[in-house]
């Protein structure tokens, strides 16, 4: 299957700073990214989808202003979290479907980043 | 989305055989229905889709009834690594990304 990789795989920021979280697609073009949010024993929870070369969107209740989605080429989509609070602190995980390879809608999750913000 | 109902855990002895049921009976015609799995502090593993015939490959089965309203996932011989969250997700094919995620199966695979 196609192969995401995000990194950080985990990142202990301070109260108040931005973290910058990478996801790339490694062997195959991505048109699409998906950012997702997972607290401790809840399922994922679809934040926005990220599409190269014009703005992300957002589900519900996410605040654009405060993650931050870029996706400036086929391969790599970031999120930033900004001013980071320890409410924000979760496992952040991105997936990404391998459109260009005819693959049938299936999706390729990244390894996840586990984000504590102190 | 076609709403999906799955048991929250389940229980199965090394070596047997995992068989995974998933409930779907709004599906609609043009959705596909995706598994995944999430091994504990990782993301999610793709394992296997289907439309309407039954599917196979090398991490498991997938067996859609003829009605398309429920389908099991078959693990052939379970192993202590297979425990994991098993995901049943009802989407169409272009709009999988907007996958939702219920919470699943537990599935502990036991020695």
């Amino acid at each position: 299957g196609a192969v995401v990789s995000q990194h950080p795989s985990w990142v202990i920021c301070k109260s108040g700073t931005s973290v910058k979280i990478e996801c790339r697609s490694l062997d195959f073009q991505a048109t699409t990214m998906f950012w997702y949010r997972q607290f401790p024993k809840q399922s994922l929870m679809l934040m926005a989808t990220s599409n190269e070369g014009s703005k992300a969107t957002y589900e519900q209740g996410v605040e654009k202003d405060k993650f931050l989605i870029n996706h400036a080429s086929l391969t790599l989509s970031t999120l930033t979290v900004t001013s980071a609070h320890p409410e924000d602190s979760s496992f952040y995980i991105c997936s990404a479907s391998a459109e260009d390879r005819g693959e049938t809608g299936e999706l390729f999750f990244g390894e996840g980043s586990r984000l504590t913000v102190l | 989305d076609a709403k999906t109902t799955q048991p929250t855990s389940m229980d199965c002895a090394e070596g047997r055989a995992a068989n995974l049921p998933c409930n779907h009976s709004t599906i609609s015609g043009n959705e596909y229905v995706y598994w995944y799995r999430q091994i504990h502090s990782q993301g999610p593993q793709y394992i296997i889709h289907g439309l309407k015939n039954n599917e196979t490959n090398e991490m498991a089965s997938l067996i859609i009834t003829e009605d398309r309203k429920s389908s099991t996932l078959i693990l052939p011989h379970a192993t202590l690594r297979d425990t994991a969250v098993y995901y049943c997700i009802v989407r169409g094919r272009l709009t999988a990304g907007k996958s939702t995620f219920g919470d699943g199966t537990t599935l502990t695979v036991k020695p």
